[in-house]
């Protein structure tokens, strides 16, 4: 059974609004998550992270939120620029118990249109 | 070079067939990662090495043989494999920070389009 879910496999989005992407996690002890993102042809590239003991990390135009009561992360890109267009993979994983293992979503496809 | 290379990036090769797949990682990471990438499917891991020794080994089928000859260098050996084996194959690497607690962050490769005629 997936640990880590992405249920909408593609998003779209006009330039220079706000794209957010989700995630849900059924594991209450994954306690680090990650976003990766993924142009065709090319491995995935980090993006961000954020530990359980925050909610919200911010680096420049993208934002993760985590709800732990709700086991539900979001990335806000704002504002979506036409290079974002990319598959957008989350990952979680339990520090304690395997921090080299990351449980990866399916991905969201993300298209930014011009 | 810089990152995580890995090569082939494509390969065609057949049932009977012997091939081996190469990465190595420039980040002076002491940690290396197999993972599987099918269709419509998340990222699966394979293997882990750490340190150059194997700690993870997420079930996977014997024709699939992993060799970690440094911490620089992880190889992912094909042999007699099927159809059902064709995906995208990912190599990653991050710092283990060693102990219980650690919150890594994993850089991937490129991958190798593998295809099993």
């Amino acid at each position: 059974d997936q640990q880590v879910k992405q249920n909408s496999p593609s998003l779209s989005v006009q330039e220079g609004r706000i794209s957010i992407l989700n995630c849900d996690y059924t594991n209450s002890m994954f306690d680090y998550f990650l976003w990766y993102k993924k142009y065709p042809a090319e491995g995935p590239t980090f993006l961000i992270s954020i530990s359980s003991i925050k909610d919200k990390n911010e680096d420049g135009r993208f934002t993760v939120f985590l709800n732990k009561s709700a086991k539900h992360l979001s990335l806000h890109i704002v504002p979506s620029q036409p290079g974002d267009s990319a598959v957008y993979f989350c990952a979680a994983s339990d520090s304690q118990t395997g921090a080299n293992n990351l449980f990866f979503g399916t991905g969201t496809r993300l298209t930014v249109i011009p | 070079e810089t990152g995580v290379t890995q090569t082939p990036r494509h390969l065609v090769m057949g049932m009977t067939n012997k091939k081996s797949l190469k990465c190595e990682q420039h980040l002076g990471h002491n940690a290396m990662y197999w993972y599987k990438q099918s269709a419509k499917k998340p990222l699966e891991l394979m293997f882990v090495y750490n340190f150059k020794e194997q700690t993870e080994n997420n079930s996977v089928p014997s024709r699939f043989s992993p060799e970690c000859p440094n911490s620089s260098h992880l190889f992912l050996h094909l042999h007699t494999l099927q159809p059902e084996d064709s995906a995208l194959y990912l190599c990653a690497s991050s710092q283990d920070l060693g102990g219980r607690g650690g919150q890594e962050t994993q850089y991937f490769g490129p991958g190798t389009r593998l295809l099993v005629l």
